[in-house]
């Protein structure tokens, strides 16, 4: 069992270019979210999904998009990618949303922007 | 607004026993985690406590005072695969969580 993958472990992006992080998990958890995480900063919420079908904005969604068309895959598009994206970003699933649940993350994408 | 504190870097020797601050001040009170984190590794689940008092998992321990909007994390018998951050986070009402920046924990021999 993986449980949750994510591609590409890192990537350098032109700025201005569109970029999509992939995710995807084989635990069968509802609930998946992505955060970025930032020197000295905590970890932030970017988008989030409830369920297959649904999905919610986070504490920083602009620049961001997300879908989750089936439980497994939950995918993070940069439309036009800025320096200020360059980040670490993390997917993590869970079980259910009530945020009791522990969330298991994947092993990160490390983009940088230029 | 919401903010978790921590302390951002503590060092412990060997052996010995280290206690990790944090302080919340968050829109409601759903519980609250800590994660352990290597560096350049994913965070992983510690503990979890929703209710006051502590929780005790082996070498690790964590306590809840939710009146003080403040929780530990204890670590016993530390050794040197303990060194990494260390990060609160409270699921807020709107049942997402909210993370403090994470305490660096350094390992000395």
């Amino acid at each position: 069992i993986a449980g949750i993958t994510q591609a590409p472990t890192s990537q350098i992006l032109a700025a201005g270019r569109r970029m999509t992080l992939r995710c995807t998990q084989d635990m069968r958890h509802n609930a998946m979210y992505w955060y970025r995480q930032d020197l000295g900063l905590g970890l932030r919420l970017i988008h989030y999904s409830n369920t297959a079908g649904t999905t919610g904005k986070g504490e920083v969604p602009d620049g961001y998009s997300v879908s989750r068309a089936n439980t497994d895959d939950f995918p993070l598009t940069l439309a036009s990618a800025v320096p200020s994206q360059t980040s670490v970003y993390f997917c993590a699933s869970s079980e259910g949303a009530s945020g009791q649940e522990t969330q298991y993350f994947g092993p990160g994408t490390r983009l940088l922007v230029l | 607004g919401q903010n978790i504190d921590q302390p951002t870097e503590m060092t412990a020797t060997e052996g010995a026993i280290v206690q990790i601050n944090c302080t919340y001040q968050t829109s409601g009170f759903n519980g609250l985690f800590w994660y352990q984190q290597h560096a350049g590794e994913a965070p992983t689940f510690l503990s979890y406590n929703v209710l006051d008092g502590l929780e005790e998992k082996g070498r690790f321990s964590s306590f809840l005072s939710r009146s003080k909007g403040y929780s530990y994390l204890l670590l016993k018998e530390l050794q040197m695969k303990d060194s990494a951050s260390y990060l609160c986070a409270v699921t807020d009402s709107n049942y997402q969580l909210i993370w403090g920046a994470g305490t660096k924990l350094i390992i000395k021999p």
